[in-house]
């Protein structure tokens, strides 16, 4: 069993759909981040969530919208995407602040597929 | 910015032989952490191993362990006596400092390296 609860496990849209990718952890952390990995490319860091504040955007195009009620849950809506964003979506966790190792947990990732 | 280079795509080992894998990594920090991250078929990344870079002992779980070397900005991860379930890809990740309390935790990863184990 997993801290971090990813679903759906797969996903396959069209580039017209709308769709959400949810991320759930259960770890009492206060940071959630949303990461891309394609094959061969690091790991993209997408989105960080503080205290369900958005901390950072590294430049995402808009057509990824993410929302975090409370530092448990975490979405990521997608709408009118490419296939060059096919990729697997990793959310993951951590304990904020200073006085941490800043170790991420991660669920198993969103395996997305656009049409 | 920061970053890892992972410069082995894939390696292979035998089953109870050892294997190193390579990373370096570039900062201009002094303090930071290190970590070796695996994610096998089933695709949960889970946590090998991590270094204090402040620390000047290598860090060892069981049969992992690491080669930190600071100057070099060296950090290896040598797996002992590899077992069939050691297969899965091998990222190493670092993370800059945090000195105030609250802040989120932003590591930055390598490319990866695929380990395979063989009979």
């Amino acid at each position: 069993e997993t801290g971090v609860t990813q679903t759906p496990r797969h996903l396959v849209m069209g580039m017209t759909n709308k769709k959400s990718l949810k991320c759930e952890q259960h770890l009492g952390h206060n940071a959630m981040y949303w990461y891309k990995q394609s094959a061969k490319k690091p790991l993209e860091l997408m989105f960080v969530y503080n205290f369900k504040e958005q901390t950072e955007n590294n430049s995402v195009p808009s057509r990824f919208s993410p929302e975090c009620p409370n530092s448990s849950h975490l979405f990521l809506h997608l709408h009118t995407l490419q296939p060059e964003d096919s990729a697997l979506y990793l959310c993951a966790s951590s304990p904020a602040g200073a006085g941490h190792t800043g170790e991420l947990f991660f669920g198993e990732g969103s395996r997305l597929t656009v049409l | 910015a920061q970053t890892v280079t992972q410069s082995q795509p894939e390696m292979s080992v035998q089953e109870a032989e050892t294997v190193t894998l390579s990373c370096t990594y570039d900062t201009s920090e002094s303090d930071y952490y290190l970590f070796w991250y695996k994610q096998p078929p089933s695709r949960q990344m889970i946590l090998v191993i991590r270094q204090e870079a402040y620390k000047q002992q290598n860090a060892t779980e069981n049969r992992f362990s690491v080669n930190f070397q600071k100057a070099a900005k060296s950090f290896s991860l040598k797996i002992s006596d590899s077992q069939l379930g050691d297969a899965a890809m091998y990222f190493c990740a670092y993370r800059r400092p945090v000195y105030n309390t609250g802040t989120a935790s932003k590591l930055t990863f390598g490319t990866g390296t695929r380990l395979q184990v063989t009979l």
